[in-house]
């Protein structure tokens, strides 16, 4: 059985502060996902990573892929109120994905 | 419209009742997907489809049954539930099933 770990589970943090969050398993992965949950709604895709130690940018926000790929970490900066929801990541090894139980991140203004 | 819509966005029903979720894509996609979300939980793949045939199934109580008419809607019929059935059901879709999936907004449930 994999095991994936997203941590921290919950953080809160002041508006314009930076902010790192991690996903973390025992297998090798061909690609992952992030995704973010505003409440109410569905997840909605941020960036797929492919590449062992890729790195993609969004705005302010940084997606790094783990060298072996069995880790990823999401960095923002300068966080904003707007920047608040539920942080899932979901690796895929060949057709099957699984998500993580993800961070749940509040900016306050 | 496009993307994936859910309807009803909202529903409550009794363990006796009969009820339908339904979703449609407007992507063109070849796979579609159910998830249950509930609190403190990871999401929990449900149900996949792929050109209309299922392809997993996890598991699922028999109370939840999916039906996929064609590439473009998905139902999830639900009977007889139990209170702890109650989560926001999550549909999305994808090119294929090895693609990245796009998720509609989802289906409040409460089962009382």
């Amino acid at each position: 059985t994999q095991l994936l770990e997203q941590s921290p589970q919950f953080l809160s943090i002041q508006e314009g502060e930076n902010l790192t969050v991690y996903c973390n398993s025992s297998s090798v992965f061909s690609s992952l996902q992030w995704y973010r949950q505003e409440p109410g709604e569905g997840p909605v895709l941020l960036v797929t990573v492919v590449t062992g130690g890729e790195v993609k940018k969004l705005k302010r926000l940084t997606f790094q892929f783990g060298d072996a790929r069995k880790d990823s970490s999401l960095h923002i900066t300068a966080a904003q109120p707007g920047d608040t929801g539920l942080y899932l990541c979901a690796p895929k090894r060949g057709n099957d994905m699984r998500f993580g139980a993800g961070t749940r991140l509040t900016v306050k203004p | 419209e496009t993307g994936v819509t859910q309807t009803p966005r909202h529903l409550v029903m009794g363990m006796t009742n009969k009820k339908s979720l339904k979703c449609e894509q407007h992507l063109g996609h070849n796979a579609m997907y159910w998830y249950k979300q509930s609190a403190k939980k990871p999401l929990e793949l449900m149900f996949v489809y792929s050109l209309e045939e299922r392809v997993e199934n996890n598991s699922v109580p028999s109370r939840f049954s999916p039906e996929c008419p064609n590439s473009s809607h998905l139902f999830l019929h639900l009977h007889t539930l139990q209170p702890e059935d109650s989560a926001l059901y999550l549909c999305a879709s994808s090119q294929d099933i090895s693609y990245e999936q796009y998720f509609g907004p989802g289906t409040r449930l409460t089962v009382t």
